[in-house]
């Protein structure tokens, strides 16, 4: 299976500046048809995951444009610009390249 | 509009069996792909199971064997029946739905339903 690895797990910052989450995958995440399926996942303390971007750096509707992901290959990153008080909670990455769909560990982003 | 209610869970005794369900209303589950995706109390995120529309199924090594995934297009619900419990098997199961394609995860997900193995 594709391990994900995800840095660091644990990211305490400060209300408005920037957040920065590092997802590493042990395989190319680059699929046969050309596109790259890896996709970012936020979940909020006592609720479901919910999707934030997916194909590397397509955001989802609704999702504040304060969030961007980049990336290529095995490397990949989901920023937060200026960091508000509801983006607290745990940060997913998980790809959908190789079977099965793998997940890394998750970032907690809590408010210093 | 979307949304996807899981039921079932509960309190089982290790080897026994359980089934949660996952009923949609604003799309048919029988030609779309539904996933189960479980949250151990605490911990991360494990994708456990998929049912395609044309019917074929797919399951996570860890849970191979034990858990079956099914559908009734007449109840538009998705289940999942576990067999052979245990205590790892402990967590939050969510049910999903793709938008955009099944390799860029899931956009839509249940509130989840809690199963705890434990004696």
């Amino acid at each position: 299976d594709v391990v994900m690895t995800q840095s660091p797990l644990s990211l305490p910052v400060t209300l408005g500046q920037p957040a920065s989450i590092s997802c590493r995958s042990s395989q190319s995440l680059v699929f046969s048809d050309g596109n790259t399926y890896l996709n970012w996942f936020q979940q909020r303390p006592g609720q479901s995951p919910r999707r934030l971007i997916y194909q590397v750096s397509n955001r989802d509707s609704g999702v504040p444009d304060r969030f961007s992901g980049s990336g290529s290959g095995t490397d990949f990153t989901l920023k937060i610009s200026r960091v508000e008080a509801e983006d607290v909670g745990v940060y997913y990455c998980m790809q959908g390249t190789h079977w099965p769909w793998t997940f890394g560990q998750g970032t907690k982003v809590e408010i210093k | 509009e979307v949304q996807l209610v899981e039921s079932g869970g509960g309190l089982v005794q290790p080897g026994g069996s359980l089934r949660i369900s996952c009923a949609a209303s604003g799309f048919t589950v029988w030609n779309n792909y539904l996933t189960w995706v479980r949250q151990p109390p605490g911990k991360g995120l494990e994708w456990v199971s998929l049912i395609y529309s044309a019917g074929s199924t797919y399951y996570a090594e860890s849970v191979k064997g034990r858990f079956t995934i099914s559908r009734d297009n007449s109840k538009n619900t998705v289940y999942l029946q576990m067999n052979s419990l245990r205590s790892e098997d402990t967590a939050v199961y969510y049910c999903a739905r793709d938008k955009g394609g099944e390799r860029s995860g899931w956009y839509y997900w249940g509130q989840g339903t809690l199963v705890t193995v434990s004696s």
